[in-house]
């Protein structure tokens, strides 16, 4: 079955340096897994996909994961926070032939000033 | 730019009384899903519908819940009768399926259900 797990519920960064969001996965094949994120009163929307093409995957707003079997994990990093990059981020994995996604359990982003 | 809608964004009901939630799924799209998000919990499936048939609906509380899809333009999530256990942010998401295109979901903004 597959799984993943967020390792921090809250990362909290200033603004102008590096984020890093950890998540690792469990799956019995090789997985497609997600990024999403959830601005305050919003639904969710696809930062980025893993689909078995570039181990390093670029999304939108400066955001990139890297796809690490070895470790099992696909951590979310970007270079420079910036303050409208707070919101809750959920790490996900396709659940399989039923075009499920399974999600974690978030990790909430704030960002100083 | 197309977009899951949901109805109403905010409810507020007493104990006891019937709730709907309606959601338009982005036109083209075949799969749906209903979602619930909550502290506790964080964000659980309950159901989901490819071409308006049921898939699987085994995160709901069967005596309380029914999810169906009257047409391919509308979604509904019912809950009788209603508890205060059951306030929560609910959202519907679209997405194509099965496939490399059923990876993504687009979601709506979410229904904020309150239960006195």
């Amino acid at each position: 079955a597959q799984s993943v797990t967020q390792l921090d519920s809250h990362v909290s960064v200033s603004e102008g340096t590096p984020v890093l969001l950890r998540c690792n996965y469990s799956s019995s094949y090789s997985p497609s897994l997600f990024w999403y994120v959830q601005h305050p009163n919003k639904g969710l929307q696809l930062l980025l996909k893993y689909t078995s093409a570039a181990t390093l995957v670029k999304g939108i707003n400066g955001f990139e994961a890297e796809f690490k079997k070895s470790e099992t994990s696909f951590h979310l990093t970007k270079p420079s926070a910036h303050m409208s990059d707070a919101a809750e981020y959920f790490c996900g994995v396709y659940g399989g032939s039923q075009g499920n996604l399974i999600f974690g359990k978030g990790t909430k982003l704030s960002v100083k000033p | 730019d197309a977009r899951v809608t949901q109805t109403p964004r905010h409810k507020v009901t007493e104990m006891g009384q019937e709730v709907t939630m309606r959601c338009q799924p982005i036109l083209g799209h075949n799969t749906v899903f209903w979602y619930r998000q909550t502290m506790m919990q964080g964000l659980e499936l309950l159901a989901y519908f490819r071409n308006r048939a049921p898939l699987d609906d085994s995160g709901m509380p069967k005596d309380r819940f029914s999810a169906e899809m009257p047409d391919a333009t509308l979604a509904t999530l019912k809950i009788q009768p209603s508890e205060p256990r059951d306030s929560a942010v609910y959202f519907c998401a679209s997405g194509l399926g099965p496939g490399t295109s059923s990876y993504e979901q687009y979601f709506g903004p979410g229904t904020r259900l309150t239960v006195t």
